[in-house]
């Protein structure tokens, strides 16, 4: 049973750029959680998706970026108009129907995302 | 603001030592996990502990939890040079609606041969 999946694991653009990040879930969770993590600090949560619809975006900020999880296919978070501030490591978890509270999440190896 | 606040930020010990490392949060939880991270990977999952339970444990670890004073502790028993890793705590705060979990800034843990 292959694990969360994350592509690319290294990513670099520039400035004003576009960032695409691909996020595949474990077999059989239907729910997706995005995290940042800057050097040296813990994750931060950014959004919590199910297929095609988005739970939770208290974590984003409010521009350039967005998050889906369509029907078919990864969940993506799209960074727009990139900026150096947005380097980080990306991270994505899956769970089964979680119940009530958060249960135990499984994430992938992680997304870095270095803007130049 | 993060909810978690672990305790030491670094720790050195040699193979062998107990380590322990602690957790403050600020909020009421569901629950509370602890997560490793080995350099540049993703976060494993240790252990998970409800807010009604006060000890919890699995094979070198034991996680202790007392909601009164809303801290939590990780023990490791007997450590080796695997365990060197970055650990940290995550909340599950009550009342927040949806699934996500609040981080701490983790304890780096070193395990010296």
């Amino acid at each position: 049973n292959a694990g969360v999946m994350q592509n690319p694991r290294h990513l670099v653009r520039r400035r004003g750029q576009e960032a695409r990040l691909r996020c595949s879930p474990m077999k059989g969770h239907s729910h997706v959680y995005w995290y940042r993590q800057l050097p040296e600090e813990g994750l931060k949560f950014m959004v919590y998706l199910q297929k095609e619809n988005i739970i939770d975006e208290s974590g984003m900020p409010k521009e350039r970026f967005s998050a889906e999880f369509p029907k078919e296919g990864p969940s993506i978070l799209r960074i727009q108009q990139v900026v150096r501030g947005d380097s980080a490591a990306y991270f994505c978890a899956s769970s089964p129907n979680p119940g009530t509270g958060a249960g135990e999440q499984y994430f992938g190896p992680g997304t870095r995302l270095t803007v130049t | 603001s993060q909810q978690g606040e672990e305790d030491p930020q670094a720790l050195s010990i040699q193979e062998g030592e107990n380590a322990t490392m602690n957790c403050s949060y600020k909020t009421s939880i569901n629950n509370l996990q602890w997560y490793r991270q080995n350099s540049g990977r993703g976060l494993v999952h240790l252990i998970l502990i409800r807010s009604n339970e006060r000890e919890k444990h699995s094979g070198r670890l034991r996680v202790t939890l007392d909601t009164s004073k809303k801290s939590s502790s990780l023990l490791i028993t007997a450590s080796r040079a695997a365990d060197t890793a970055s650990y940290f705590c995550a909340t599950d705060p009550l009342g927040q609606g949806a699934q996500k979990l609040v981080f701490g800034q983790g304890t780096r843990l070193t395990i010296n041969p």
